[in-house]
Parts: structure tokens; sequence; C-alpha cells
């Protein structure tokens, strides 16, 4: 099974100011049949269902503000939220949907300083 | 617009059986894959199982393998899961998820609002 860790477990960032979390996988999730990371992250606002922001490791879903971004490849990836909003104080998961099963990072909980 | 609605959750004793359903709408319910998750109180999201449009393709975490059973009705736009041989651990909120069209190696793009299932004595 992969296992996927995340750092750090949380994080306070001031109004405005960039925030990084950062993904590892135990085994790439490059898939060599259309050379696409199979790496996803999602945003879970307390007392809400989690919230698909970006797939194949970079793709922004539609109506994803830009300042959410991704990036890696093989076994590491970043999300970088480049100017925290208040909307934003989430807990955030990366997940790999390379092999089943289809296993989440623990999470990484981010508020405002 | 895609809209996923579980419901069956509930209070159910160590050892109990309940039966999950998640009702969907918005989008051709048979082409895709179907996912369940779950959020212990306290912890992270745990991936729980998968089952294709077709329902060809079954696959559980290694933690409910044996006592929960993925289904899918396609004339009813429902999935369901059904639990038996219930523990503590199992208490959780239960999120069905749509993943991709044609093949399960996709992102879950969208998301039910979630049961909670409390296993207690």
């Amino acid at each position: 099974d992969i296992v996927m860790t995340q750092s750090p477990d949380s994080l306070a960032v001031s109004l405005g100011e960039r925030a990084t979390i950062n993904c590892k996988s135990s085994q790439s999730v490059l898939s060599s049949s259309n050379n696409k990371n199979n790496l996803a992250w999602y945003q879970q606002i307390p007392g809400q269902p989690p919230k698909l922001l970006i797939s194949w490791a970079s793709t922004r879903e539609s109506g994803v503000p830009d300042r959410f971004s991704g990036s890696g490849s093989g076994t590491d990836f970043t999300l970088t939220i480049s100017s925290l909003q208040a909307g934003d104080v989430a807990v955030y998961y990366c997940q790999q949907y390379y092999n089943i099963p289809f296993s989440f990072g623990p999470g990484t909980k981010v508020e405002i300083k | 617009e895609v809209q996923l609605l579980e419901s069956g959750g509930g209070l159910v004793q160590p050892g109990g059986s309940l039966r999950l359903s998640c009702a969907a709408s918005g989008f051709t319910f048979k082409n895709y894959a179907m996912t369940w998750v779950r959020l212990a109180p306290g912890k992270g999201l745990e991936w729980v199982s998968i089952l294709t449009g077709a329902s060809d393709n079954i696959h559980y975490a290694d933690s409910v393998e044996g006592r929960f059973t993925i289904s899918r009705d396609n004339s009813k736009n429902t999935l369901y899961l059904q639990m038996s041989s219930l523990k503590t651990d199992d208490t959780a909120v239960y999120y069905c998820a749509k993943g991709g069209s044609g093949s399960r190696y996709s992102p879950l793009d969208a998301w039910g609002r979630g049961t909670l299932v409390t296993v207690s004595s």
C-alpha cells in the first residue's frame, strides 16, 4: 500500500501571507500511461464535506480561486495558498489515486495567525 | 448540478449491522465509479471502498474487508454500503463521493454531506 505523509501537521499564517503544505508518497504516483501524477488535494472546512481543489497534482478544479496551486511530481508534492484568506481556514488532505487503496495523507490544519 | 445525499446512519451496538444509502442526481450515475470515505472523530479521511459503474470492480480497505459490502442500483441511482460486525473504531461520518467516468483511477470530484455512524454500547 502507498503511505501518504504531510507536513506540517498544522500551520498558522497571517491573512494575505503564503501557506505551503507538503505531501510525500511512499512510492511514485506518476503514471507511465499518460505521464500524469495521480495526486489530488482536498479542502475540508469544519462542518462541511471535503472539496476537490487540485487533481493530477497541478490541475485546479473549476471555480477554485487561482491563489491555490499544486506542484510536484513522482513522490513529492506541494499545495500553495498564495495569499491566505479567512475562508481558507480548513484541513487540507492529499490523496493518491494511483494504487488501490487510494490513501489520504493525515491532513494539515491551516489557521489564521 | 451533481447532488449526493447519504442516509441510514445512526447508533448501533458493537457487532451490529447498518446499511447506508447514497442517492445521486445530476449526472449519469451508471457511468461513474463511486467511493465511500469516512472521517472518524479526531482523525483524518480514510478511504473505505470503491465500486465501478458496472459493478465489475470492487475494492475495500483492509480495515473493513470481509465486514462491509459496497453495491449499487443503477436503476435507482443509488449507492449502498452494508456494514456488519461493526466495531467502535467504525464510528465516523461516512461520505459517498463521485469518481471518474470510465476509470476508477480518478479524483473524487463531488461529495455528499455525510451520515454519522456511531458504534457504542
